[in-house]
């Protein structure tokens, strides 16, 4: 059973701090992790996505990747509270024409002025 | 972001009713995905679609059918909704790559 696991949170931070989401995986041989932000009564949004080990910036976001250790991680520089939402981590997979993605249960992010 | 656009947005239907749910892209995407959300579960697939009338089971796919007759539209149907049916339902679609883009829900209400 592939599964991605995250903290459920709430995870709280100071305006203008530096937000950690973190998200672990079991499948070994995945390829692709992805983060997405969901607020509240709407849908998810792609914020990022990270294919190789190693750091991916993206202005404010960095996404962290380590296939040995199996995690992948978020973060979100100079939080504000726009930032405040929940977020799903989720890994692809594949195995002939089933291509899908395998999500966390989120970690709700709430950042305080 | 893809366009795509889900109809009804809200629907509120009696138990044992047929309810069908529209998702239409514009991206011409050739994987289409139906989840629904509910607290606690996060989202949870219930079919998908990799072609025009090539679509496979989800994790939680009983009591829900599927039908993708072109490739910018893909329909899912509760034959007879369950109060456990209700939810948030959202579409998303995704080209050659792995990344998903969603539709911005339909919140299903059984009675």
């Amino acid at each position: 059973q592939k599964e991605v696991e995250q903290n459920s949170g709430p995870l709280s931070v100071p305006e203008g701090a530096i937000a950690s989401l973190n998200c672990t995986y079991s499948d070994r041989g995945s390829q692709s992790f992805f983060w997405y932000r969901q607020y509240s009564g709407k849908s998810p949004e792609l914020i990022m996505f990270i294919y190789s080990n190693g750091d991916k910036e993206d202005g404010r976001f960095t996404a962290q990747l380590n296939k040995a250790s199996q995690y992948v991680s978020l973060l979100i520089r100079d939080s504000q509270p726009s930032d405040s939402a929940t977020y799903l981590c989720a890994m692809g997979t594949s195995a002939g024409n089933n291509r899908k993605l395998i999500w966390g249960l989120g970690t709700s992010l709430a950042v305080n002025p | 972001d893809a366009g795509i656009t889900q109809s009804p947005r809200h629907k509120v239907t009696e138990t044992g009713t047929p309810v069908t749910l529209r998702c239409h892209q514009t991206e011409n995407h050739r994987y289409m995905y139906w989840y629904r959300q509910d607290p606690g579960h996060g989202l949870r697939l219930i079919h998908y679609s990799y072609g025009v009338k090539d679509t496979d089971k989800g994790e939680v796919s009983d009591g829900y059918s599927v039908s993708r007759s072109k490739t910018e539209d893909f329909l899912l149907t509760l034959e007879s909704a369950t109060s456990s049916q209700t939810s948030v339902y959202f579409c998303a679609t995704a080209g050659e790559v792995y990344e998903q883009y969603f539709g911005p829900g339909t919140r299903l209400t059984v009675t």
